[in-house]
């Protein structure tokens, strides 16, 4: 049972480069969100998906997109990496239940944009 | 999504209690108010989840006043180990999205 998993765990970029971060969860939840936390600062959610099928944009989607492959997986892609983009980013899934929610994290993709 | 508010940081030494509170005015009657602790370099994780009263766990206690407009996390007898930045995160069960504030850094001195 390994949770929630990010792959990769470090990634340098060249400016222009393009990637995708791959995550995958094994909790059988139906919400998945994607953040990214610079230095000393709190998470940002990027873009989240509800359930299979459907994504949304967050506070800071601009130079992403996503893929909600299927109810386990969920796929964030630069397209254009720029340095600005230099940052941890998050997986997460939640466990919702009317107004009780449990957020599981992944343990990371420290990406270097140069 | 009910906004919360948390002191930007705290500190205190070894073998004290410290207690963290969190503002949350606009909390729904249906929203539990959840506690996380994420260490440098590591996602969040769970320490404490409460929907009113008094909440106890082997690491921590939450305490929800009845008008459960804020919440307190307590942290007995800290060590240098629960140095980390603790977040407050209030359930809502009409939006998907998890917005989470700035977080409390909590420093534990020797």
């Amino acid at each position: 049972n390994a949770g929630v998993t990010q792959t990769p765990k470090f990634q340098v970029l060249k400016t222009g480069q393009s990637m995708t971060l791959q995550c995958a969860q094994d909790m059988n939840h139906n919400s998945m969100y994607w953040y990214r936390q610079d230095p000393g600062m709190g998470l940002r959610l990027i873009y989240y998906s509800a359930s299979e099928g459907t994504t949304d944009k967050g506070e800071v989607p601009n130079g992403y997109n996503v893929s909600r492959l299927n109810k386990r997986e969920f796929s964030l892609r630069l397209e254009s990496a720029a340095p600005s983009q230099t940052s941890v980013y998050f997986c997460a899934t939640a466990r919702k239940d009317r107004g009780n929610t449990e957020a599981f994290f992944g343990q990371g993709t420290r990406l270097t944009v140069v | 999504l009910a906004k919360t508010t948390q002191p930007i940081s705290m500190d205190s030494y070894e073998g004290q209690e410290v207690n963290i509170t969190c503002s949350h005015n606009n909390i729904a009657t249906n929203d539990y108010i959840t506690w996380y602790q994420q260490f440098p370099s590591q996602g969040p994780r769970f320490i404490i989840q409460g929907y009113k009263t008094k909440v106890t766990n082997e690491v921590a206690s939450l305490f929800i006043p009845a008008d459960r407009k804020s919440s307190t996390l307590s942290l007995p007898r800290v060590s240098l180990s629960d140095t980390a930045v603790y977040y407050c995160l209030v359930g809502d069960s009409s939006n998907y999205q998890l917005i989470w504030g700035a977080g409390t850094k909590l420093i534990i001195k020797p």
